[in-house]
């Protein structure tokens, strides 16, 4: 957990609901990333910021959206496109190098109920 | 892209007893492999991770092994306690690569008395 919090640990959507997922971090590190965590299964890159004003999608990024206006936060919203947005969602930050690739370092998770 | 097995699923132990979990890798430019302690609805922390140039490293009761070659990592822990029951992931990653990692899918150790 250290210095990278989300809120809140558990969230309620209705059904055609935009939701937005907080992380925020005060390690002073560029990168933050998004991961999606399904029972049983390992972590699945959602998007990822190198530094302040851009970002990139990963491998699931359909269905999702984020900003970096700032560099100590990293909303994620998920969209009522998502088909099936049930599950735990895990905020981490790096350093950014540029070199060999960094440490990450997660949050403790916001577990997300569609009803 | 990258693809990480991971192996076993679960993982039950006698407490006192070494654990070992494995995990090979496809993609023959990744050169960094971190793992994670994950605990029940907690966020994954860093156990220990080793780079490309070094064949294994150790920290106490916790080491890592690669082989490049055959493209697989291992985790090992010893004397096993009843704390260190929780899931690992191992990881995969490689320079120029947007930092991104793939996750293994994860091992369920259970430490017994």
């Amino acid at each position: 957990d250290g210095g990278i919090t989300q809120s809140p640990k558990y969230l309620f959507r209705k059904e055609g609901q935009n939701v937005t997922l907080s992380c925020e971090q005060n390690l002073n590190h560029d990168a933050m990333y998004w991961y999606r965590q399904d029972p049983g299964q390992g972590l699945r890159l959602i998007y990822y910021s190198q530094i302040v004003n851009d970002f990139q999608k990963g491998d699931i990024a359909e269905g999702y959206s984020v900003s970096r206006e700032k560099k100590e936060s990293f909303p994620l919203t998920v969209t009522s496109a998502q088909k099936n947005p049930t599950a735990f969602y895990l905020c981490a930050s790096s350093v950014n190098s540029g070199g060999s690739p960094d440490t990450q370092y997660f949050g403790p998770g916001t577990r997300l109920t569609v009803l | 892209g990258e693809n990480v097995e991971q192996h076993p699923s679960t993982l039950s132990v006698q407490e006192g007893d070494s654990a070992v979990i494995k995990c090979t890798y496809s993609d023959s430019a990744s050169n960094y492999f971190p793992w994670y302690k994950q605990e029940l609805g907690k966020g994954p922390q860093l156990i220990i991770d080793i780079r490309s140039n070094v064949g294994e490293k150790k920290d106490q009761r916790i080491a890592v092994t690669l082989n490049k070659t055959a493209k697989h990592f291992s985790l090992h822990i010893t004397e096993t306690q009843p704390e260190d029951s929780a899931v690992y992931f191992c990881a995969a990653s490689f320079t120029g690569g947007g930092n991104k990692l793939t996750f293994g899918t994860g091992t369920q150790l259970k430490v017994e008395l």
